[in-house]
């Protein structure tokens, strides 16, 4: 299957600091790429929808402006959780969609390895 | 709202049983579910992909079936082993080229 790498895999960071986390698809193109949270014994939570050359697409509750999403390229979203607190302590993943062209697209989502952020 | 109910939230089988794990999700028109395995603290794994078109897919020990219009899919793996053992986790996206909405999965402890 397709492979969707996160950089770092854990962080741990002072409260107030920024933070940046890198999600690649290393061997097709997304121009879409979804950020998730979870926090622990909790199921994953979609934060926000990433694409390609526009503006990152945030999902209810999430502050757009505390975490900040860049998809510059084809291969590469980045999440920065600025102003970092304890509260925004989780575990991030990503996923991309492998696009293998109109019509023939299975929708299947592969996933990064995910970043555990640690704010002290 | 589309919602993703997993039930049970945990279980705990002797090595060598056949089990079943349920996945139920409140609105018919889906476009895939995937079954994903999630080890402690680590990322996922997928497992199986249905599309909304298909009634089950099979690998290795493990099958999943998919009955839309009761709302339903269900993980089945034979012969559990302890490296079983993880978090399974059911998710759909309800159209092409949307995020997956998962469900808060089922631990699966299976012991020697």
């Amino acid at each position: 299957g397709a492979v969707v790498s996160q950089h770092p895999s854990w962080v741990i960071c002072k409260s107030g600091t920024s933070v940046k986390i890198e999600c690649r698809s290393l061997d097709f193109q997304a121009t879409t790429m979804f950020w998730y949270r979870q926090f622990p014994k909790q199921s994953l939570m979609l934060m926000a929808t990433s694409n390609e050359g526009s503006k990152a697409t945030y999902e209810q509750g999430v502050e757009k402006d505390k975490f900040l999403i860049n998809h510059a390229s084809l291969t590469l979203s980045t999440l920065t959780v600025t102003s970092a607190h304890p509260e925004d302590s989780s575990f991030y993943i990503c996923s991309a969609r492998d696009q293998l062209g109109q019509g023939d697209d299975t929708g299947e989502l592969f996933f990064g390895e995910g970043s555990r952020l640690t704010v002290l | 709202k589309q919602e993703v109910t997993q039930i049970p939230a945990a279980l705990s089988v002797p090595e060598g049983e056949n089990l079943v794990l349920n996945c139920s999700f409140t609105d018919s028109a889906i476009y895939n579910l995937q079954w994903f395995r999630q080890d402690p603290g680590k990322g996922l794994t997928s497992l199986l992909l249905i599309q909304s078109s298909q009634r089950e897919q099979t690998s290795g020990r493990l099958n999943a079936s998919l009955d839309k219009s009761s709302g339903r899919s269900t993980l089945y793996i034979a012969a559990s082993q302890p490296g079983d053992s993880a978090t399974y986790l059911c998710a759909l996206a309800n159209q092409a080229g949307t995020a997956l909405i998962f469900g808060k999965g089922t631990t699966l402890s299976v012991s020697s």
